[in-house]
């Protein structure tokens, strides 16, 4: 049974850095192609794609937010940490974390139940 | 950069044919997937590789992909079925569509 979870703070203030980490389970991010997501959704609003780690360490960001994201991996914990930068109040979503394969035509199969994070002084 | 239109909203009446559109540009050169949201759960992947359904997804569920629009089509639509819908797809990058919220009216 594959499941993913997602932890981390629920409250950061502007322009604190947000560490997310997601725990899984059922696969292993050493086996070739395996990759993890992240994908979060402010409040109402549509799913927006963070960025992907793959089994080789390969890592895409959406280019809008590349600048104020790092995404690794720790293959021994079952682990992919995600780190924002400078969060701001439109940062406020819920973020999950997803599994992957290495191919264009591969979806996000599985997902976590997701972590609401919100930015406030 | 690349994006994928959808309508805000489509109502449907129970037991009839709900499409769900997404549009990009040559978006039939690339693989098209589509999720399930339902309020405050996680999506579920319904549809992969412009056609596919995972196992355990109802085949009233099926789907197209040609040109730059790809469908989601939902036969015999349930009360169940009332969710949004989000299309998917790469360019180099993950691309997410705005969502279409499904009303069974």
């Amino acid at each position: 049974q594959i499941t993913l979870k997602e932890s981390g703070p629920t409250l950061v203030k502007p322009t604190q850095t947000l560490t997310l980490t997601c725990t899984f389970s059922g696969f292993s991010l050493s086996t070739s192609g395996v990759g993890v997501g992240w994908i979060r959704q402010p409040p109402g609003k549509a799913l927006e794609w963070l960025a992907l780690i793959y089994w080789n360490d390969d890592q895409r960001y959406s280019p809008s937010l590349m600048t104020r994201l790092t995404i690794t991996k720790d293959t021994s914990k079952s682990q992919v940490v995600l780190r924002i930068t400078n969060m701001d109040a439109v940062d406020t979503a819920t973020y999950f974390c997803a599994r992957s394969w290495y191919s264009t035509s591969s979806p996000f199969e599985y997902w976590g139940q997701g972590t609401l994070v919100t930015v406030s002084s | 950069s690349y994006e994928l239109t959808q309508p805000p909203s489509v109502s449907v009446s129970p037991g009839q044919t709900a499409n769900i559109t997404c549009s990009g540009d040559k978006l039939g050169n690339k693989y098209a997937c589509w999720y399930q949201q339902k309020p405050g759960q996680s999506p579920i992947l319904l549809i992969y590789q412009d056609y596919m359904r995972p196992s355990g997804i109802p085949e009233r569920f099926s789907a197209s992909n040609s040109g730059s629009t790809a469908t989601l089509t939902i036969s015999g639509t349930q009360a169940i079925d009332e969710a949004d819908y989000y299309c998917q797809a790469w360019d180099n990058i993950v691309i997410f569509g705005g969502g279409t919220r499904l009303t069974v009216l």
